[in-house]
């Protein structure tokens, strides 16, 4: 089974700066990575996949990028509606097997 | 737009059968894999298993020995029955699909709160 770590556990940035969140696998995911964002209360919403490929919808402040075993999620000029929690996840080939990193949260300094 | 509906008891006592049913409103039930989804409070995400169209499943390994997913393609659900629930099991659960040759979530449920409690 394939273990995501997302680093750091949390993260504590001001509106207007970057954020920059790890994921690491256990062995080369390839590129079946993607990210979603949750705020308290909602679902999951998908914000990238295939590592680098953003959701319908989703602004071009966010970015993916990584290959193999590690993977970074990059939001750039944080807004307001940016802290919450970000979660990376990846898919086995076969058989397809799910798994999702602990999470990062960013909040607000 | 598609839309994914969970339903269920939201109160199952405890070594009972949780029973949770999702309801899919448009868009094509073919070519997805019909995920179900966990989150304990405060906690993260835990991928319980998925089961396609044509009734075939696979599970998270340290659930299936508890677990049994079934599909109704006429009726678009899908559902979970998960057996011998402990305080463990409590969790909201969300339904999900992932198109077939993806590997993302890209349409959740809303998610169901469920305890496990006596």
């Amino acid at each position: 089974e394939i273990v995501l770590t997302q680093s750091p556990a949390t993260l504590s940035l001001s509106p207007g700066e970057r954020a920059t969140l790890s994921c690491r696998a256990s062995q080369s995911v390839n590129t079946s990575l993607a990210w979603y964002q949750q705020k308290p209360g909602q679902a999951p919403r998908l914000l990238i996949y295939d590592v680098s490929d953003r959701a319908t919808g989703i602004p071009a402040r966010f970015s993916g990028s990584g290959s193999g075993t590690d993977f970074t999620l990059t939001i750039n000029s944080l807004e307001s509606e940016d802290f919450s929690i970000y979660y990376c996840q990846q898919r086995s080939s076969w058989p397809p097997l799910f798994t999702f990193g602990p999470g990062t949260r960013v909040d607000l300094k | 737009q598609v839309q994914l509906q969970e339903s269920g008891p939201g109160l199952v006592k405890p070594s009972e059968t949780l029973s949770l049913t999702c309801t899919v409103s448009s868009g094509p039930f073919k070519n997805y894999y019909w995920s179900w989804i966990r989150q304990p409070p405060g906690k993260g995400l835990e991928w319980i298993g998925f089961i396609y169209y044509s009734g075939t499943t696979n599970y998270n390994p340290s659930l299936k020995s508890r677990l049994t997913m079934s599909v109704d393609p006429s009726k678009k659900q899908f559902s979970l029955r998960l057996r011998s629930v402990t305080a463990a099991d409590t969790a909201i659960y969300y339904c999900a699909r992932v198109k077939v040759a993806t590997i993302h979530f890209d349409h959740w449920g809303q998610g169901t709160r469920v305890i496990v409690s006596s």
